[in-house]
């Protein structure tokens, strides 16, 4: 999974319960993202960050907050879960080419 | 808004033959297009970037096509195998240059 590290594989929250979906890379990239993934959709940008200390809101960050205190994590916080958050996340790097996306494995959310 | 818009109908192809898939682009011009596989339950994994004065690009089996003119690029993967089946999605950049919008996929079967 290119040296991305995603915790938990798989999480079911009711609604309204709060979480952090963990992604962690260890090759000193700057750029990483999340994004979600819903059937027929493709993926979708949720937030970014180009450096530690560093964050910006992709094409669907509501509802989501992230931060970037080290280079090496970046947490995606879901402050009250809704159905609507129900997908698969991807967090990535980008490569030192600065074009290519490098994901991780993935984490499948459900909420009920 | 910009889209990138690929046939979301599964393809089905014999093995030994060649598949080809479909990327079209609109609402803006991107200076690079992205091919990614994603197998089920994984994370997506780069495959090949052509950029927009580039007519194509080929790795062994793999050749892209990006045609400004349509407003297309085309992914082909010659002497398909049961191994090819994936879903394959196309990404072009967007906003800053490490932002990719990606299209929906196309689930590609290689029947043995």
């Amino acid at each position: 999974n290119a040296g991305v590290t995603q915790t938990p594989k798989f999480q079911v929250l009711k609604t309204g319960q709060s979480m952090t979906l963990q992604c962690a890379q260890d090759m000193n990239h700057e750029y990483m993202s999340w994004y979600r993934q819903d059937p027929g959709m493709g993926l979708r940008l949720i937030h970014y960050s180009v450096g530690a200390g560093i964050t910006d809101q992709g094409e669907v960050p509501n509802g989501y907050n992230v931060s970037r205190s080290t280079t090496e994590d970046f947490p995606l916080r879901l402050l009250s879960a809704a159905p609507s958050q129900t997908s698969v996340y991807f967090c990535s790097y980008t490569g030192t080419g600065g074009e290519t996306q490098y994901f991780g494995p993935g984490t499948r959310l459900l909420v009920l | 808004s910009q889209k990138i818009e690929q046939n979301s109908e599964a393809l089905n192809i014999q093995e030994g033959k060649t598949a080809t898939l479909t990327c079209n682009y609109t609402n803006y011009s991107p200076a690079y297009l992205q091919w990614y596989r994603q197998d089920p339950g994984r994370g997506p994994v780069f495959l090949l970037l052509i950029r927009e004065n580039e007519k194509e690009k080929r790795k062994e089996r793999l050749k892209v096509t990006f045609d400004t003119t349509l407003k297309q690029s085309l992914f082909h993967i010659t002497a398909s195998q049961p191994a090819d089946s994936a879903t394959y999605l196309c990404a072009g950049n967007s906003g800053s240059a490490r932002q990719l919008t990606f299209g929906s996929g196309t689930q590609l079967t290689v029947l043995p």
